[in-house]
């Protein structure tokens, strides 16, 4: 199975601030890395694809980038509503597996 | 606009089987997949189970294997996820979520998630 590691577990960060998420893989997995975010009390959301492409109706102050193992998430201005937890995962080949996943507290 | 509608809350007990339904709407149905996924209480998402439901591939999570069955049933357009022999570390909200594309995709969008609590 592939492994797929995040960090930082928890960040603590104001709005207004830019802030960076980063997911490694045990092995190649090419682009195929995906971002979610998820409210307390709510089902997860996607947000990105392929590792840097947005969603429909996904901010513009988020973007993804990496490729291979190396991945990150940034979050450009954190507003009020981007306090919540991140998951990364990658669907390069079963089973897919997520990241432990990163929590953004104020 | 698409719609993922899960059947309601589940408690059972160990040792028992529980079937989770997820009816789909809004999209050609048989064109995209459609992925479970759990959270055990306070805890991170842990991929389970695929399935394509053109074709009725399926692809399971290793840890689960051999208790857990996703199947489809086209005219309902709707997916269920069985697990049987149910634990209690089995507790969790179980989530569908729709493909992005054909094969190989993310999920782009997520049901509401169904609690299934285990416990004597």
């Amino acid at each position: 199975d592939i492994q797929m590691t995040q960090s930082p577990a928890s960040l603590s960060a104001s709005v207004g601030d830019r802030v960076t998420i980063t997911c490694r893989a045990s092995q190649d997995i090419s682009n195929s890395l995906a971002w979610f975010q998820q409210k307390p009390g709510e089902a997860p959301k996607s947000l990105i694809y392929d590792a840097s492409f947005l969603l429909s109706g996904v901010p513009s102050n988020f973007s993804g980038s990496g490729s291979g193992t190396d991945f990150t998430l940034t979050i450009l201005s954190l507003q009020p509503a981007d306090f919540a937890t991140y998951y990364c995962q990658q669907y390069k080949s079963f089973p897919y597996t997520f990241g432990q996943g990163t929590k953004l507290e104020i | 606009q698409v719609q993922l509608v899960q059947s309601g809350a589940e408690v059972k007990k160990p040792g028992a089987s529980v079937k989770v339904s997820c009816k789909a709407s809004g999209y050609l149905f048989t064109n995209f997949g459609i992925n479970w996924v759990r959270q055990a209480p306070g805890q991170g998402l842990e991929w389970v189970a695929w399935i394509n439901t053109y074709y009725g591939h399926t692809s399971y999570s290793p840890k689960m294997q051999g208790r857990v069955t996703v199947t489809t049933d086209t005219p309902t357009t709707t997916v269920y996820m069985e697990l049987r022999n149910l634990r209690s570390d089995d507790t969790a909200i179980y989530y569908c979520a729709k493909d992005q594309w054909f094969e190989k995709s993310p999920p782009d969008f997520w049901g509401p998630g169904t609690l299934v609590t285990v416990s004597s």
